[in-house]
């Protein structure tokens, strides 16, 4: 069966730092990959996503994720972090073909101080 | 443009009660998905819609939830005799199609507090 791991449910780094929240998947061939931001009181938004070809995502709010075939990976990256990025974090995978469903890991909670 | 809703934003009832929960998609989305986030997890899968029909309804957790589109555009999630495990927000998501990869959008959801 398809899962996706964070491992980290819990960072604080201070404003201005650099980022990177891990995930792992597994699942029987490349799937699509997907980073989810969720705010208190908000729905969930959509930083970034790969389907195929260029291993290096960019997406919105100064994020970048990166595929790694080898290691099952899709961790996120930021080079400086803002106090407006605490929030928490989820990333996905979707399955390839019809089946649109996301599967979602714990999530990682992003704490910024200053 | 709008984007999708989701009423009420929260519903307290009582254990053995019967629910209701609305969503409401992008227009011209023909995809819609049910997902359940409890407190510290992620969200779960529990059904999707392509047009009125449920293309997969394998993620609802017993027959007391059951999902209903009959126009193709809203939906409603019915849960019958709550019980205090059901306690979660609800998450209404809707996509342009059914093919895996396209971008679901999200509504805020729907706190259920079950007494």
């Amino acid at each position: 069966a398809q899962s996706v791991t964070q491992p980290d449910i819990h960072i604080t780094v201070s404003e201005g730092a650099s980022l990177e929240l891990r995930c792992n998947y597994s699942y029987g061939a490349t799937p699509y990959l997907f980073w989810y931001v969720q705010s208190p009181g908000q729905g969930l938004q959509l930083l970034l996503k790969y389907f195929s070809g260029d291993t290096l995502v960019q997406g919105i709010k100064g994020f970048e994720a990166e595929f790694k075939r080898s290691q099952s990976s899709f961790n996120l990256r930021k080079p400086s972090v803002h106090w407006s990025d605490a929030a928490e974090y989820f990333c996905a995978v979707g399955r390839r073909g019809s089946q649109g469903n996301l599967i979602f890991g714990k999530g990682t909670k992003l704490s910024v101080k200053p | 443009g709008a984007g999708v809703s989701q009423t009420p934003s929260n519903k307290v009832t009582e254990k053995g009660k019967y629910v209701e929960l609305r969503c409401d998609p992008i227009s011209g989305h023909t995809a819609l998905y049910w997902y359940r986030q409890s407190l510290g997890q992620g969200p779960e899968f529990l059904i999707y819609f392509q047009g009125t029909g449920a293309a997969d309804d394998s993620g609802l957790p017993n027959d007391r939830f059951f999902a209903v589109r009959p126009e193709g555009s809203v939906s409603t999630l019915k849960i019958q005799r709550t019980e205090r495990g059901d306690s979660a927000v609800y998450l209404c998501a809707s996509s342009l199609t059914l093919a895996g990869g396209r971008e679901q959008f999200f509504g805020p959801g729907t706190r259920l507090t079950v007494l």
